[in-house]
């Protein structure tokens, strides 16, 4: 089943401590993105990848960095997460950039 | 980036009638997509329309497309409960690689 997966789907952290959410696609997708959804923001792009070892930033993406090692993964990472981190999050893939995005189930972080 | 606003806000409606949301952008774009996001789960795509295209179809949905005035709608027919989500439109430039979403339009369908 083509599938985006992130991990863990729930978190509840504390300021400072590291956290990676992963992402995996197995539609051969070459590209990725990271988006966060806060109520009345609607969904901004944090970091999105082109393809292996290609990333830009999105709108937001003070506080996060990410990895395009393989074309399957494209991990976000939190090096020292702050509540204002506190948001749901997505990942979504695409078969291009102009294509059909296809969205995780969403991460749910909580930083206290 | 290139970002959607769509319109209304929140729209309510009883199960049987058509539901119209409307989106507006900002520049040129190479297509517009149409996304549901039942609540808090990821979206979901609904519909591409390029950029050449005035209208198209999709089992009850229907997206029209004005380019020169930088406006697209989605229209619902015949809407039912299972309706009930959040719509998002996303304006494609395809130079960008920034897909970006506004806040979507929250459409509840009532029994």
């Amino acid at each position: 089943e083509a599938q985006v997966t992130q991990n863990p789907r729930y978190l509840i952290t504390v300021t400072g401590k590291k956290l990676t959410v992963t992402c995996s696609q197995n539609m051969n997708h070459e590209y990725m993105s990271w988006y966060r959804q806060d109520p009345g923001l609607g969904l901004r792009q944090i970091y999105y990848s082109m393809n292996v070892e290609v990333t830009d930033k999105g709108d937001v993406p003070e506080g996060y960095k990410v990895s395009r090692k393989e074309k399957r993964n494209f991990p976000l990472i939190l090096e020292s997460p702050s509540p204002n981190q506190t948001s749901l999050y997505f990942c979504a893939s695409s078969l291009s950039a102009t294509g059909e995005l296809f969205f995780g189930e969403g991460s749910r972080l909580t930083v206290l | 980036s290139q970002q959607g606003e769509e319109d209304p806000q929140a729209l309510s409606i009883q199960e049987g009638e058509n539901a119209t949301m409307n989106c507006s952008y900002k520049t040129s774009i190479n297509n517009l997509q149409w996304y549901r996001q039942n609540s808090g789960r990821g979206l979901v795509h609904l519909i591409l329309i390029r950029s050449n295209e005035r209208e198209k179809h999709s089992g009850r949905l229907r997206v029209t497309l004005d380019t020169s005035k930088k406006s697209s709608s989605l229209l619902i027919t015949a809407s039912r409960a299972a309706d009930t989500a959040s719509y998002f439109c996303a304006p494609n430039t395809g130079t960008a690689s920034k897909l970006t979403f506004g806040t979507g339009t929250r459409l509840q369908v009532t029994l």
